[in-house]
C-alpha cells in the first residue's frame, strides 16, 4: 500500500523561504505531485517530479529523492497569498489501477 | 476551458434523502475522479473513469454509493439513502492520459450536509 507523511502545519514570514518536506511509502513509485489548495478552494496542480532533482517553476520548486523516498516543495519569496494547504501525492499503480494517492496536507500560514 | 464543472455547490438535505452530485470533466480529458474530503480523513479517491468506463471502485464507502458515466462529459455520484457521516466536500477531477505532468484538474466541489 501506500503512506504519506508530511507535517501538519508550516508558518512563515512573507518575503521568507519556506520548505515543505513529504515522506512516501509506496509498494511501486511513478512520482511525485504537489497541489495547493486554498480555503474553501480545489486543489490545484503545482508540480510534478517524476526523476531525481529539483524543477522550478516561478517561486515553487519541487524535489524528489527516489532512494530517500523523500520529497519537498520550496515557496520562496513567500506572499500572504500563498497560505493554503499542501498536499503531496503519489500514484498507486498496482495491476490496471491509475489513481492518486494525497497525503494528509500541510497547512501554511504567511504572516506579514 | 471552463474547466471541472461541479453541481451543485452547496447541498443541505436530510438524513435517508437520495443525494445526485454532477460532474462535467475538460472536453477531451479520458480520465475522470470522485473525490471525498473530511477533515478526518482529507482526500479519498472514492471511484475513477477511464473512456466512461468505471475502472476502481474500491474507495466507495458502501453500497450505498453509487457512479455512473453515461457518455464522455458527464458523470453523477448518488448516494442513497445519504447520512450525516456522508457529510464532506466532494470533487470531480479530469486529467488527460495517464501522464501526471499536468496533473488532475479539479472542479470547485459540492459541500454536502446531511442533517
Amino acid at each position: 500500500g501506500q503512506s504519506l507523511e508530511q507535517p501538519s502545519e508550516v508558518t512563515a514570514v512573507e518575503g521568507a523561504i519556506v520548505q515543505i518536506n513529504c515522506t512516501y511509502q509506496t509498494s511501486g513509485f511513478y512520482g511525485l505531485s504537489w497541489y495547493q489548495q486554498h480555503d474553501g478552494g480545489a486543489p490545484t496542480f503545482l508540480s510534478y517530479n517524476a526523476l531525481d532533482g529539483l524543477e522550478e517553476t516561478g517561486r515553487f520548486s519541487s524535489f524528489l529523492s527516489r532512494s530517500d523516498s523523500y520529497g519537498y516543495l520550496l515557496l520562496q519569496e513567500l506572499q500572504m497569498k500563498d497560505s493554503a494547504s499542501y498536499f503531496c501525492a503519489v500514484r498507486d499503480w498496482r495491476g490496471a489501477t491509475n489513481k492518486l494517492i494525497f497525503g494528509t496536507g500541510t497547512l501554511l500560514a504567511v504572516q506579514p | 476551458d471552463a474547466g471541472v464543472i461541479q453541481s451543485p455547490r452547496h447541498e443541505v438535505t436530510e438524513m435517508g434523502q437520495e443525494v445526485t452530485l454532477r460532474c462535467k470533466p475538460i472536453s477531451g480529458h479520458d480520465y475522470l475522479f470522485w473525490y471525498r474530503q473530511t477533515m478526518m480523513r482529507g482526500l479519498e479517491l472514492l471511484i475513477y473513469f477511464n473512456n466512461n468506463v468505471p475502472i476502481d471502485d474500491s474507495g466507495m464507502p458502501e453500497d450505498r454509493f453509487s457512479a455512473k458515466m453515461p457518455n464522455a462529459s458527464f458523470s453523477t455520484l448518488k448516494i442513497q439513502p445519504s447520512e450525516p457521516r456522508d457529510s464532506a466536500v466532494y470533487f470531480c477531477a479530469s486529467s488527460l492520459g495517464e501522464q501526471l505532468d499536468y496533473g488532475y484538474t479539479f472542479g470547485s466541489g459540492t459541500r454536502l450536509t446531511v442533517v
